[in-house]
């Protein structure tokens, strides 16, 4: 199956700091990415849609100035979790379909805990 | 709302055994339909997918896809301890660039 690399694996961040995620699809073009958080022992929740070249589309209630995606080429889009506080704390993952079958590949996932 | 419903679990079956994890949707519209194994920490893995109605089998997996009763399964013969984790039935409406839409999961525990 087509390779999503996310990274960092996981991040330990003070509150009111900002951290940001990179998700990289290795060898295809994604011109749309996904980004969902996933709480202990939940489902995946989608958080935004990521299109290249244009802003992100944000589910309802959650804060687009808060959670800032910028998807700068057809490989890469970059989540940052500003002015981090401890109810931010989750496993953020994002994925990236392949072509036109719609199969969604995703990435490791990150860790994000927010003392 | 579109929604997509599985039973949390556990569901618990001897080594061996067929496990079967079943999965219905809210929306009529659904197209293609996703079954993913995420362990404990880890990010979710395709294993399966279906667009048609009726089986598909992949190794020890089939899914069974039934639209008019809105139902997708996932049947996993001779289980193995490592098939022990979270399965996720995915769906998507088949729109442009639209993400799957995720149940909460059934957690497997196939014991030796």
């Amino acid at each position: 199956g087509a390779v999503v690399s996310q990274h960092p694996s996981w991040v330990i961040c003070k509150s009111g700091t900002s951290v940001k995620i990179e998700c990289r699809s290795l060898d295809f073009q994604a011109t749309t990415m996904f980004w969902y958080r996933q709480f202990p022992k939940q489902s995946l929740m989608l958080m935004a849609t990521s299109n290249e070249g244009s802003k992100a589309t944000y589910e309802q209630g959650v804060e687009k100035d808060k959670f800032l995606i910028n998807h700068a080429s057809l490989t890469l889009s970059t989540l940052t979790v500003t002015s981090a506080h401890p109810e931010d704390s989750s496993f953020y993952i994002c994925s990236a379909r392949q072509g036109i079958n719609e199969k969604l590949f995703f990435g490791s996932g990150t860790q994000l805990s927010v003392l | 709302q579109k929604e997509v419903e599985q039973n949390s679990g556990p569901l618990s079956v001897p080594e061996g055994a067929i496990a079967s994890l079943n999965c219905t949707y809210s929306d009529r519209g659904s197209q293609s339909f996703f079954w993913y194994r995420q362990y404990s920490g880890k990010s979710p893995e395709l294993i399966m997918f279906i667009y048609s109605n009726g089986d598909k089998e992949d190794g020890r997996f089939t899914a069974q896809l039934n639209k008019a009763s809105q139902y997708v399964s996932l049947l996993i013969r001779d289980s193995q301890p490592s098939d022990s984790a979270t399965y996720l039935c995915a769906v998507n409406v088949n729109q442009a660039g639209t993400a799957l839409i995720f149940g909460k999961g059934t957690t497997l525990s196939v014991s030796s």
